[in-house]
């Protein structure tokens, strides 16, 4: 298996401008997480799909974040618009929720800097 | 005040040396607690997964350890090798109710760097 796959790896846009960021989880998981990581507040969860289904978005900073997941191999997280405060890498996990504990893989992160 | 704090922030040996990291927690109930490797540019990677009922798990040359009546773990790394420069992660994951899931609260890190 190829892992989680994020894409883009990295992302450079101006003030104002949407960004989305893409993400295709591992095969048979059934749960999916975006964070967000930064110096200053580390790594932060967002938004958790169970069975593409939102179930906790307790994380998503303000209304220009949003995310979505139209089937269990694809899932965005669309900024728009966007701001400088927002760079930051962007990463997204999956895992086989079973029982009380899962494995959470992460992919490789995507890097956006907002001029 | 954070729920997940690591001790120290940064840390740098010798290859071959043996280190030791910290993490204090005070989540509660807690349900497992992980430690991640991070190397620069890349996603983290877990290294350990503890239940509250388990005091030491090992993965090939890091052994974490646990206390939850202290709410302490460590992670140790014997012989330690230039590939094991990286952040260091400690995660706790509250106690999961029927229908929840496991929420990661994550520590700032110790980036540890190993020098020839």
């Amino acid at each position: 298996d190829a892992g989680v796959i994020q894409s883009p790896r990295h992302e450079v846009t101006e003030m104002g401008q949407e960004v989305t960021l893409r993400c295709k989880p591992i095969s048979g998981h059934n749960s999916l997480f975006w964070y967000r990581q930064t110096m200053m507040r580390g790594l932060e969860l967002l938004i958790y799909f169970n069975n593409n289904v939102p179930i906790d978005d307790s994380g998503m900073p303000e209304d220009r974040f949003s995310a979505k997941m139209p089937n269990a191999s694809f899932s965005t997280l669309k900024i728009q618009p966007s701001e400088p405060r927002d760079s930051a890498v962007y990463f997204c996990a999956s895992s086989l929720l079973q029982g009380q504990v899962d494995e959470q893989f992460f992919g490789p992160g995507t890097r956006l800097t907002v001029l | 005040k954070n729920q997940v704090e690591q001790s120290p922030q940064s840390l740098i040996i010798l290859e071959g040396k043996n280190c030791t990291l910290q993490c204090n927690y005070t989540v509660s109930p807690f349900s497992n607690l992980r430690w991640y490797k991070q190397d620069t540019g890349r996603g983290p990677v877990s290294l350990t997964i503890m239940t509250f009922s388990e005091n030491t798990k090992s993965n090939g040359r890091y052994t974490a350890t646990l206390d939850a009546d202290t709410k302490q773990s460590s992670l140790h790394i014997t012989a330690s090798q230039l590939s094991d420069s990286a952040s260091y992660i400690c995660v706790v994951s509250p106690l999961m109710f029927s229908g929840g899931y496991n929420k990661l609260i994550f520590g700032a890190g110790t980036r540890l760097a190993v020098h020839p």
